[in-house]
């Protein structure tokens, strides 16, 4: 079966530390993968898409970066927090008829 | 680049009301899909649309495709409780780029029982 996995489910981290958040993907090959923040429980920002192994596109520049080291692996990651980071970011895996498929979330706190 | 205009913004209904929200857009889209996140979860699909001026039903929900593809609507009849959330629109085109959608930025209902 095709299943998404997004971890961890919640993070508090200091202001000035790194951040890696990992999605992955089963059951599938070659997935487009997306990353998106939503702050305070309201729209979803993409922040990155990726269609193939190395390939990522960035739709707003930023404090964070991604990167997709295997076929169904999307890494997002900060080398140092902002208090601004802090808001609820998901993954997405493009299943083309149905649209996405989103993970559960990650819930970042940055203190 | 495409802006999807979703209203209302939020909802305050009895329990037991019917709940309208709508989509529009400036571009045309093929797909319309709504989804509903749950607090602290990430957004599920509702219903998909796939043909100008279809009417699919999924439960209690009904939604619509609008004839001029730049539109869409949804509607919960007989509101309860765990329908509370973030209603999202999403348009998908064709061609080039058609593996992205472009979001509303959501309709949050809360039901007072």
């Amino acid at each position: 079966s095709q299943t998404i996995h997004q971890w961890p489910a919640t993070l508090v981290q200091p202001v000035g530390s790194p951040l890696s958040l990992e999605c992955t993907v089963e059951g599938t090959s070659n997935p487009n993968l997306y990353w998106y923040r939503q702050a305070a429980g309201r729209g979803l920002q993409l922040l990155f898409y990726s269609v193939g192994i190395g390939q990522i596109s960035s739709e707003v520049p930023q404090n964070l970066s991604a990167s997709r080291p295997q076929d169904r692996q999307f890494i997002l990651s900060s080398k140092k927090l902002l208090l601004s980071d802090s808001g609820f970011y998901l993954c997405a895996w493009f299943t083309g008829y149905y649209g996405y498929t989103f993970g559960s979330g990650t819930r970042l706190t940055v203190v | 680049g495409q802006q999807l205009n979703q209203s209302p913004q939020s909802m305050f209904i009895q329990e037991g009301e019917d709940v309208s929200m709508n989509c529009t857009s400036s571009s045309i889209f093929n797909t319309w899909l709504w989804y509903k996140q749950d607090p602290g979860e990430g957004p599920v699909l509702l219903i998909a649309l796939y043909k100008a001026g279809e009417l699919t039903s999924n439960g209690r929900l009904t939604a619509q495709f609008g004839i001029t593809r730049k539109d869409s609507f949804l509607n919960i009849s007989a509101s309860i409780p765990s329908d509370v959330g973030i209603y999202f629109c999403a348009g998908m085109g064709s061609g080039a780029g058609s593996y992205q959608l472009t979001f509303g930025k959501g309709t949050k209902l809360s039901v007072i029982p």
